[in-house]
């Protein structure tokens, strides 16, 4: 079975522009959960997905956004970069029918806004 | 407010010896603690979970231990070997199922 796979594995981009990220979950798993990760502030939940819906948000600015799609695939968009958002980006995916259950995470997506 | 943290940044151990992981958490409403090991370049891999209805919970070579009277959490790792070598994450879940975690503790084997 495979895992979560994210897409790219690495991004170059700079101030101001946008960037996408994509993440394919677990087969039959239907919520996607994405985090950021640096060094300084450890892994920061963004959002959550279950069924093309966002049911949970954490305390980003409105600049991250993301969506899920009907075959559960999950993308983040992320516009008008800032050198602080240069982070490892987190997408870990579920079952979704419990409270609380283990996420399954992907090898991640390494951003670097220069 | 919300936060889990890590007693220790760093731990190393020799291999074959036993490591204690610490963590504590703060919001005693919690009912989910989990565990994560993260190997460089690679995303966080799940350890061993546990709710708050149980104080122990065993899995193969690794232990967690929850004490909800002081809010702590540990992960116990039994002959630890190089393959060890990680940082570990422990994790509170809230309701509304996001799960919080601590900063990690990076666990280093020596040969």
């Amino acid at each position: 079975k495979a895992g979560v796979t994210q897409t790219p594995r690495y991004l170059i981009k700079t101030r101001g522009q946008q960037v996408t990220l994509s993440c394919s979950p677990i087969s039959g798993h239907r919520s996607v959960s994405w985090y950021q990760q640096t060094p300084g502030q450890g892994l920061q939940f963004l959002f959550e997905y279950f069924s093309e819906t966002q049911r949970n948000k954490g305390n980003f600015p409105g600049r991250f956004s993301g969506r899920q799609f009907s075959n559960s695939r999950s993308e983040m968009n992320v516009s008008t970069l800032e050198l602080g958002d240069s982070a490892l980006y987190l997408c870990a995916s579920s079952w979704g029918t419990a409270t609380n259950e283990k996420l399954f995470f992907g090898s991640g997506t390494q951003l670097s806004v220069l | 407010g919300e936060s889990v943290g890590l007693h220790l940044p760093t731990l190393s151990v020799q291999e074959g010896d036993n490591s204690i992981i610490n963590c504590a958490y703060s919001n005693s409403a919690s009912d989910y603690f989990i565990w994560y090991k993260q190997e460089s370049g690679k995303g966080p891999q799940f350890i061993i979970d546990i709710r708050s209805n149980m104080d122990k919970r065993q899995g193969q070579r690794v232990t967690v231990l929850l004490n909800k009277t002081v809010k702590h959490l540990s992960l116990q790792i039994a002959a630890t070997q190089p393959g060890d070598s990680a940082v570990y994450f422990c994790a509170e879940g809230l309701q509304g199922g996001k799960l919080i975690f601590g900063q990690g503790t990076e666990l280093s084997v020596k040969p």
